[in-house]
């Protein structure tokens, strides 16, 4: 069981360039959320899944796009990167939207330049 | 929207000393309490939380939590800290109707020998 896993560890970018942010998990979790951690801001909601194919904005969605084809996997895609994107990103899930247990993966550090 | 503040960014203590990390919340009509912890370089894992009942609550490694409603508390605290439990630590909370979870800044306790 590995959990939820996130790839790449670290990403550097230049400004204006996209890419996209890999999450799966492995444990059928119905909900599945992404998040960016700031410096003194603590964890910020970007958006997040309650099933597959119905996705849903957070507190920070400008920039970001998601979709949600398969239970498992929720990507993360960043469209044109900014500096003000740079941040540590983490995924997580669990069983179901609400109080159950959230499960973070490891993390990808962004830098953009 | 519901809120969370930590007041202490970081909070320095002796191996087997006592700790107490504070978190208050905004008042709501029912709210879901949590502490995550994060060790260097890892993502989240949840330390504990209260969702009803008992308000003392008791987590993994030896922590425990008291739900305060009076005090719109849910302070965090361990009778004696170990070097391995220097780490960030977040306060978490969740408005009723399972509403999305909000984060504090975090707290960083920094054990030393």
């Amino acid at each position: 069981n590995a959990g939820v896993t996130q790839t790449p560890k670290f990403q550097v970018l230049k400004t204006g360039q996209s890419m996209t942010l890999q999450c799966a998990q492995d444990m059928n979790h119905e909900y599945m959320s992404w998040y960016r951690q700031d410096p003194g801001m603590g964890l910020r909601l970007i958006h997040y899944s309650v099933g597959a194919g119905i996705t849903d904005q957070g507190e920070v969605p400008n920039g970001y796009n998601v979709s949600r084809s398969t239970t498992e996997d929720f990507p993360l895609r960043l469209l044109s990167a900014a500096p003000s994107q740079t941040s540590v990103y983490f995924c997580a899930s669990s069983r179901v939207r609400g109080t159950d247990t959230q499960y973070f993966g490891p993390g990808t550090r962004l830098t953009v330049l | 929207a519901q809120s969370v503040t930590q007041l202490d960014s970081q909070v320095p203590v002796f191996e087997e000393a006592p700790v107490e990390l504070r978190c208050n919340y905004s008042s709501s009509v029912s709210v879901y309490l949590f502490w995550y912890v994060q060790y260097p370089n890892q993502g989240l894992q949840l330390l504990l939380k209260y969702l009803s009942g008992s308000t003392l609550v008791k987590g993994i490694n030896g922590f425990e939590a008291e739900f305060n409603k009076s005090q719109t508390s849910f302070h965090l605290r361990k009778p004696s800290v170990h070097i391995s439990d220097t780490a960030e630590y977040f306060c978490a909370v969740m408005g009723g109707g399972f509403q999305k979870l909000v984060f504090g800044t975090g707290t960083r306790l920094l054990v030393s020998p």
